[in-house]
């Protein structure tokens, strides 16, 4: 079983609707990553939290440290979403990320 | 700041033939991650260094494999003898220090023959 779990593996949405991204982790961390992975492998990150929410834009992500769950929210999903979303534990501060396999996300206009 | 960048984008290579592969972390950043990955999956850890020092290395480094960060800046990844199953995408990230956000590099895509 892998320390960094996601679901669903592949989602396809329609333009506007409401998109959630889970993760599930078995393992303690300092801090659970949200990472963006476009076509051609460039990653960007979009957010790094250790407890409670973050939100930035249309993007939205929640962690449940006691769950040991995160999920990841893309409010009114734009074609430009489409992407590889990634969540990624930092196990100990600021050492080496142990990664989920990313879930697909297509959003069709 | 250009952000992380790496070189080449792309490498194509035979079997037994040894690679190299650099990585420009953002300056000033005293941590540089290397990470690889396949096709359909999620990074994993290769290595790390803390400026010059190289603090921990996975098991997916076999002795094939070697990383350096000789003056605390850039770093290399050298493949020898690579092997089929070598071919992947190479990521490459700095960090500022502990517990702050890294940055990826484009990532060098290698291809083995």
């Amino acid at each position: 079983k892998n320390e960094v779990e996601q679901s669903p593996q592949n989602l396809t949405a329609q333009e506007g609707e409401f998109i959630t991204i889970n993760c599930s982790y078995s393992v303690g961390i300092s801090a659970l990553h949200w990472l963006q992975q476009h076509p051609g492998g460039g990653i960007v990150s979009l957010f790094m939290l250790s407890s409670g929410k973050k939100k930035h834009g249309r993007l939205i992500a929640t962690i449940n440290i006691q769950e040991k769950h995160s999920s990841l929210h893309i409010t009114a999903s734009h074609p430009r979403d489409s992407a590889v979303y990634i969540c990624a534990a930092d196990k100990t501060s600021g050492s080496r990320l142990t990664f989920g396999e990313g879930t697909q996300l297509t959003v069709n206009p | 700041d250009t952000g992380v960048s790496q070189d080449p984008r792309h490498k194509i290579t035979k079997r037994g033939q040894n690679v190299t592969f650099r990585c420009d972390p953002i300056s000033e950043h005293n941590r540089l991650y290397w990470y690889r990955q396949t096709l359909g999956q999620g990074p994993e850890f290769l290595t790390y260094f803390q400026n010059e020092a190289q603090l921990e290395k996975s098991r997916l480094l076999s002795d094939r494999f070697s990383a350096e960060r000789p003056k605390g800046s850039f770093s290399t990844l050298e493949i020898q003898r690579t092997e089929q199953g070598d071919s992947a995408m190479y990521l490459c990230a700095s960090s500022e220090n502990s517990g702050s956000t890294q940055y990826f590099g484009p990532g060098t895509r290698l291809t083995v023959l």
